[in-house]
């Protein structure tokens, strides 16, 4: 089963900042957060991880609690390109590191 | 940046025939890809580890006599789903690791089985 829980789906207004939020309450200390997204009928895509620190890149912000039990994938200035599937992933540590595909969220950023 | 390529994006078979499904990392070498299978409108199910040189590590509920699996090099590993039927039309997706940040994933290969 995924580690990780995620709201089914959010709407966002194009150029407003689209924030993301995922749960995985029972993280081991060495595992990482990833973020992958799905636009329809394509592989997914990685978009950023994080450990315990903040992380930003050129796609994306990964805001990171403290308690690490929940993280928020923040994409600043959503288009409607950005529209897609969104995983929160943790790295199930199993000597192949494996990755389970929760729900996902389902944005959709809209005119 | 690490490129997976996967051939055909998009297959139609008639029931009872096998299909072939490549998944090639095109510019590393990957000594372990993973096979995913997704329904309409549902999430990336994890059917089996490809390892290079030695036996796939199917998930539980996946049947290894079904969907075969080969990795016979660093770079290249097929799927193969023997006498397909309507059921086993779906998106089946492969990913491999670089050494780098997280996993390559291919773009996907449509089935649907007639």
């Amino acid at each position: 089963d995924a580690k990780t829980t995620q709201p089914t789906s959010m709407d966002c207004a194009e150029g407003r900042a689209a924030n993301l939020p995922c749960n995985h309450s029972t993280i081991s200390g060495n595992e990482y957060v990833y973020w992958y997204r799905q636009i329809h009928s394509q592989g997914p895509q990685y978009i950023i991880h994080g450990l315990k620190n903040n992380e930003t890149n050129e796609m994306a912000s990964l805001i990171i609690t403290e308690d690490r039990k929940s993280s928020t994938l923040i994409l600043p200035h959503a288009t409607l390109r950005d529209t897609a599937v969104y995983y929160c992933i943790v790295r199930v540590e199993s000597g192949t590191y494996k990755y389970i595909f929760g729900t996902g969220t389902r944005l959709k950023v809209l005119a | 940046g690490a490129v997976v390529s996967q051939h055909p994006s998009w297959v139609i078979c008639k029931s009872g025939t096998s299909v072939k499904i490549e998944c090639r990392s095109l510019d590393f070498q990957a000594t372990t890809m993973f096979w995913y299978r997704q329904f309409p409108k549902q999430s990336l199910m994890l059917m089996a580890t490809s390892n290079e040189g030695s036996k796939a590590t199917y998930e539980q509920g996946v049947e290894k006599d079904k969907f075969l699996i080969n990795h016979a090099s660093l770079t290249l590993s097929t799927l193969t789903v023997t006498s397909a039927h309507p059921e086993d039309s779906s998106f089946y997706i492969c990913s491999a690791s670089s050494g780098s940040v997280g996993y390559t994933f291919g773009s996907g290969t449509r089935l649907t089985v007639v």
